[in-house]
């Protein structure tokens, strides 16, 4: 069945490290992915999604390409503000239109 | 726009006792999904409906029953509270099928 898998957490950075969220994912056909971001006491927002092999998808300086030789999907950031704490998820919608989510990674950044 | 809504905030249930969290989406998206989140856990998906009149289950449905009479509602029924449901439920709206979801708000519950 369709899955997805990502690294566990918690990750703690420092202001202005490079952050990286690995995201794997188990899918038949050919599936979106998308990146979710939930803040304390909040409901999840997109944070970026890709449609099709070789996507980018990038918002607020975050990027992620989608990768179907590795089925992966991971989530970049250059130089994270401590702003940018938050718990972070992995999905992907396939043809039956179901999501599937990651356990997600909290991320902390320190000043 | 209001977006997603979603009403109660929090809600404490006695096993056995029944309730209805509410969803109401304002965007007119066609699509509309009820999810659970466990503490340390990703999001399950319960129901989910892609129009007015039409439901289908998702990974984790038992215990929970849904409809959809409006394109703008999509309320969630437990009909016999059991502690397994202590959860926090978020609903979804989507404009088109594999598209980017807008998630309301949540709703804490927890049963004793």
């Amino acid at each position: 069945g369709n899955s997805v898998t990502q690294m566990e957490g918690p990750v703690t950075l420092s202001e202005e490290a490079f952050l990286t969220i690995n995201c794997t994912y188990t899918a038949t056909g050919y599936p979106s992915l998308f990146w979710y971001v939930q803040y304390p006491g909040e409901g999840l927002q997109l944070l970026l999604k890709a449609t099709k092999a070789d996507d980018k998808g990038s918002n607020k300086g975050f990027e992620a390409t989608y990768r179907k030789e590795t089925t992966s999907f991971h989530l970049e950031k250059g130089s994270v503000q401590v702003s940018d704490s938050a718990v972070y998820f992995c999905a992907l919608s396939d043809p039956s239109n179901q999501f599937y989510f990651g356990t997600g990674t909290s991320l902390t950044v320190i000043p | 726009n209001a977006g997603v809504t979603q009403t109660p905030k929090f809600r404490i249930l006695k096993i056995g006792q029944s309730m209805t969290l509410q969803c109401t989406q304002d965007m007119n998206h066609n699509y509309m999904y009820w999810y659970r989140q466990d503490p340390g856990m990703g999001l399950k998906l319960i129901y989910y409906s892609v129009g007015a009149g039409i439901t289908d289950k998702g990974e984790v449905p038992n215990g929970y029953n849904v409809s959809r009479s409006t394109t703008e509602d999509f309320p969630l029924r437990l009909e016999l509270a059991a502690p397994s449901q202590t959860s926090v439920y978020f609903c979804a709206s989507s404009p088109l099928t594999h598209d980017t979801q807008y998630f309301g708000p949540g709703t804490r519950l927890t049963v004793l």
